[in-house]
């Protein structure tokens, strides 16, 4: 079973900065399946991204995904008050797998 | 634009049985690629089960043997129905659509997400 690992678990930045995201795979994914998820206080998850990069319909192009193999990462190039929320990344394809996500906080 | 609204959550205790609903609000579910997922507080997000129009079911280790994912053709709906509940079956259960693509060999990534119905074994 492959495990998806995030990090950082807290991210807090301010306004306009940058926020790097990443999503470690246990073993090597064959294909780039590999979804972000964001997901604000008392709401379900928001598709961000899928095949690790690209984006879903209505995400703004700040939102970009990358990475292959082991190492896959979420950038949200200015951050924004709105952004405030926990992003989870997701395995699919043969198997199916959520990592545990990492909080955005908005200084 | 598609949404869909789980009901069926509630307060139970081990052993009991429970049965989710989920309804699409423009679009039947029963056109799509449809999975449950869980959430809670020790364990995060886990798939729980997955139909496919056809029917075709597939469930997480976890509640293998114990719940079963079902669609009502007539009602237009789709179930869960959850047996001899256990503790650690305590989270909140969001029904969301997979985007059907022929290259995804079983599984895929979830383009619309319910809200959620909270259930509570205790």
């Amino acid at each position: 079973e492959i495990v998806l690992t995030q990090s950082p678990g807290t991210l807090s930045l301010s306004p306009g900065e940058r926020a790097t995201l990443t999503c470690r795979a246990s073993q090597s994914l064959t294909n780039d399946y590999l979804a972000w998820y964001q997901q604000k206080s008392g709401q379900p998850p928001r598709l961000l991204i899928y095949d690790a990069s690209a984006r879903a319909a209505a995400i703004p192009d700040r939102f970009t995904g990358s990475g292959s193999g082991t190492e896959f990462t979420l950038t949200i190039s200015r951050l924004e008050p709105e952004d405030l929320a926990v992003y989870f990344c997701q395995l699919y394809g043969g198997s199916l797998t959520f990592g545990g996500g990492t909080k955005v906080e908005i200084k | 634009e598609v949404q869909f609204v789980e009901s069926g959550g509630g307060v139970v205790r081990p052993g009991d049985s429970l049965r989710l609903s989920c309804a699409g609000t423009e679009l039947s579910v029963n056109l799509f690629w449809m999975m449950w997922v869980r959430q809670s507080p020790t364990k995060g997000l886990e798939w729980v089960a997955s139909s496919n129009p056809a029917g075709v079911e597939e469930y997480g280790e976890s509640v293998r043997g114990r719940f079963i994912v079902s669609r009502d053709f007539g009602g237009e709906s789709l179930s869960l129905q959850m047996n001899d509940v256990r503790d650690d079956d305590t989270a909140v259960y969001f029904c969301a659509r997979q985007v059907y693509r022929r290259s995804y060999p079983r599984h895929s990534y979830l383009d619309v997400w319910g809200t959620g119905t909270s259930v509570t074994v205790s």
